[in-house]
Parts: structure tokens; C-alpha cells; sequence
């Protein structure tokens, strides 16, 4: 059964700061890991997937790296700025019913930036 | 392409009232997912379509909640009689092949 996991919970920093986010997975056998970004009471806007076959996934400031066979998967935001605060979440998809699938879910890591 | 659209973006009712809410996939997209989101904690999925059926919905309150999907397209999701726990941001998304694609969501407050 697959059950990802995101550490820290919360993160508070103050604005300039490098900070990488953790997420974990306990089945390594994945199609990829999208990472999403979630402002309070807000949709969820996908920030990066990384598909199985790659080792990361870079957009702008943000960068997704991926290691299978540990089961990890972490999240660097460079030079972090009061915009970047919200809860990022990482989900990876499993299979469901009639060749569909389904996301698995973390908690999330709510992450302040002060200035 | 257009994004998942989604309204109302808010609503606020009293409990025991009745709520639906919309949402309008990318073109195109077979896929269609109804989530829950309690604040503090991971998306929920209520209901999983694919074209017009119902691939999953074992965590739907079924003597509560319902939804459709007409035409393999638009989508609705309907509660009644809300309760208080029922304070959540309910998500559409949509999917291509494993990517996810979501809506701003609902916010629905029940008081």
C-alpha cells in the first residue's frame, strides 16, 4: 500500500533563505511525483512532476529531485520570498479501478516566508 | 488549453441546506476526480469518473452526497442536507495520463 509522507509540517524562514522539502514514499515502484503548491483555501496549481525515469525537474527557482529506490523526493526553493508562502503538497499516482489511477496524497508543509 | 473550471468559488449555507457545486474539465480529458480538503490535511477522494461512469467512489457519503457527470464532460457535485463537517475546499481535477490538473476549488463553509 502506498502512503507518502511530507516533512517538516511547518516551515518558517526569513526571506533570502535556500530550503528543501521533504517528501517520502513507501512503494518505489512510481510513475512520477507531481509536487503541487496550495494557497490558503485555494485549488492546488501543479508545480513540477517528475516522471519515474528522471532524476529531477527544474522551473525557475524551483527544483524537484527524485531517488526512487530510496523512496524520496525533495523540493529546493532557491532564494525563498514572501510570495512562495503556502503549503506545498507531493502526490504520486497509483492504479484504481478499470486502468485508471488515483493520486496518494501527503500532509503537506506549510511554509511562511517573512521579510 | 483552458484550465478546470470551478464555481461557485465560495459559499456559506446553514446546516441541513443543500449545496452543488460545478466543475468544467479540460476538453478533452476522460478523466474527472472530486476531492475533499478539510483544512490541515491531504486531499480526499470523494469521487473518481471516467467518462460518464463511476470508476471509484468508496469514500463518497452516498446517504448524503451524489454527483454526476453529464455528457462525459461537465460535472456536479450536490450535498444533502450539509452538515458541519462538511466545512472543506472541494477540488475538481482532471487528468492526462498521470498528470493532475486542478480547479481553484470551492470553499464551502457550513454554519
Amino acid at each position: 500500500k502506498q502512503e507518502v509522507t511530507q516533512i517538516p509540517a511547518a516551515l518558517s524562514v526569513p526571506e533570502g533563505e535556500n530550503l528543501v522539502l521533504n517528501c517520502s514514499f513507501t512503494d518505489s515502484a512510481i510513475y512520477n511525483l507531481q509536487w503541487f503548491r496550495q494557497d490558503p483555501g485555494k485549488g492546488l496549481t501543479s508545480l513540477l512532476l517528475i516522471q519515474s525515469s528522471q532524476r529531477e525537474q527544474t522551473s525557475g527557482r524551483l527544483n524537484a529531485s527524485l531517488d526512487k529506490s530510496s523512496g524520496r523526493s525533495t523540493l529546493y526553493i532557491a532564494a525563498s520570498q514572501p510570495g512562495d508562502s503556502a503549503t506545498y503538497l507531493c502526490a504520486v499516482p497509483i492504479d484504481n479501478a478499470g486502468n485508471n489511477r488515483k493520486l496518494i496524497w501527503g500532509l503537506g508543509t506549510s511554509l511562511a516566508v517573512n521579510p | 488549453e483552458a484550465g478546470v473550471a470551478q464555481s461557485p468559488r465560495y459559499k456559506i449555507i446553514e446546516k441541513r441546506q443543500s449545496v452543488a457545486f460545478w466543475c468544467n474539465p479540460i476538453s478533452g480529458h476522460a478523466t474527472l476526480y472530486w476531492y475533499q480538503q478539510i483544512l490541515g490535511q491531504g486531499p480526499k477522494l470523494l469521487i473518481q469518473f471516467q467518462n460518464n461512469g463511476v470508476v471509484d467512489d468508496s469514500q463518497l457519503p452516498k446517504d448524503r452526497f451524489s454527483a454526476e457527470r453529464l455528457k462525459g464532460v461537465d460535472s456536479t457535485l450536490k450535498i444533502q442536507p450539509a452538515k458541519l463537517e462538511d466545512s472543506a475546499v472541494y477540488l475538481c481535477a482532471d487528468h492526462r495520463e498521470t498528470e493532475a490538473f486542478f480547479g481553484q476549488g470551492t470553499r464551502l463553509t457550513v454554519v
